[in-house]
């Protein structure tokens, strides 16, 4: 029974380029939030998204973007990297219970350094 | 806006000794609380929900709207519960319930 999987484990990339995450959910799991972890700190939301429609935005810049496709899988776009972007990008899986209540389960992360 | 607030960057205790884990938030609204733990070299994990009200690997955490508290409980530490532990907190009446919002961490060091 495959987690939650992203790619690339590990990227490094130039200020100024752009970059794509890619995150596929847990089987049979619709919805999909992204954080950023800068070392030394908790996790922050940025996006959530659920059957392909964004259902929630944190406080990012539009340089950050994302999208989800029909298998529910995701990706991440980030445009004209900063160095501040340097940081783990998370994935979670959603589940919803039907009686209430909303559990995340998260992967293992995809690592970028901006140089 | 909700805030999640750990106190303590780094906690250790003896094995066998009591662990108490410290977790504030600031919602005004309804607040669903969890507990996040990362083990070395592994993913975050759920560790606990307060709407559950469960035990698990000897932890509990009870949800005190009146001190808006959710500290996280073992009477008796273990060597391999060291790790970091995350509180985070969920809007559970919003419209983005995809929303964590975590504390800073705690890293628990249990020695032998």
């Amino acid at each position: 029974d495959a987690g939650v999987t992203q790619s690339p484990t590990h990227l490094i990339k130039t200020r100024g380029q752009h970059v794509t995450l890619r995150c596929s959910p847990i089987s049979g799991h619709k919805s999909v939030s992204w954080y950023q972890q800068v070392l030394g700190q908790g996790p922050q939301f940025i996006f959530q998204y659920y059957e392909k429609e964004e259902r929630g935005r944190g406080n990012f810049p539009d340089r950050f973007s994302a999208r989800q496709f029909p298998n529910y899988s995701s990706e991440l776009n980030v445009n004209a990297l900063l160095l501040g972007d340097s940081a783990l990008y998370l994935c979670a899986s959603i589940l919803v219970r039907i009686a209430g209540g909303r559990e995340q389960y998260f992967g293992p992360g995809t690592r970028l350094t901006v140089t | 806006a909700q805030r999640v607030t750990q106190p303590e960057k780094l906690l250790s205790v003896f094995k066998g000794a009591p662990v108490e884990l410290k977790c504030n938030y600031s919602y005004s609204g309804s607040p669903e609380l969890f507990w996040y733990v990362q083990y070395s070299r592994q993913r975050l994990q759920l560790l606990l929900r307060h709407i559950s009200r469960e035990s698990i690997k000897g932890f509990t955490a009870d949800l005190n709207k009146g001190e808006t508290s959710f500290h996280l409980k073992k009477p008796f530490a273990q060597e391999e519960d060291s790790a970091m532990y995350y509180c985070a907190l969920r809007d559970a009446g919003g419209t983005s319930y995809g929303k964590l919002t975590f504390g800073q961490g705690t890293i628990l060091t249990v020695h032998p």
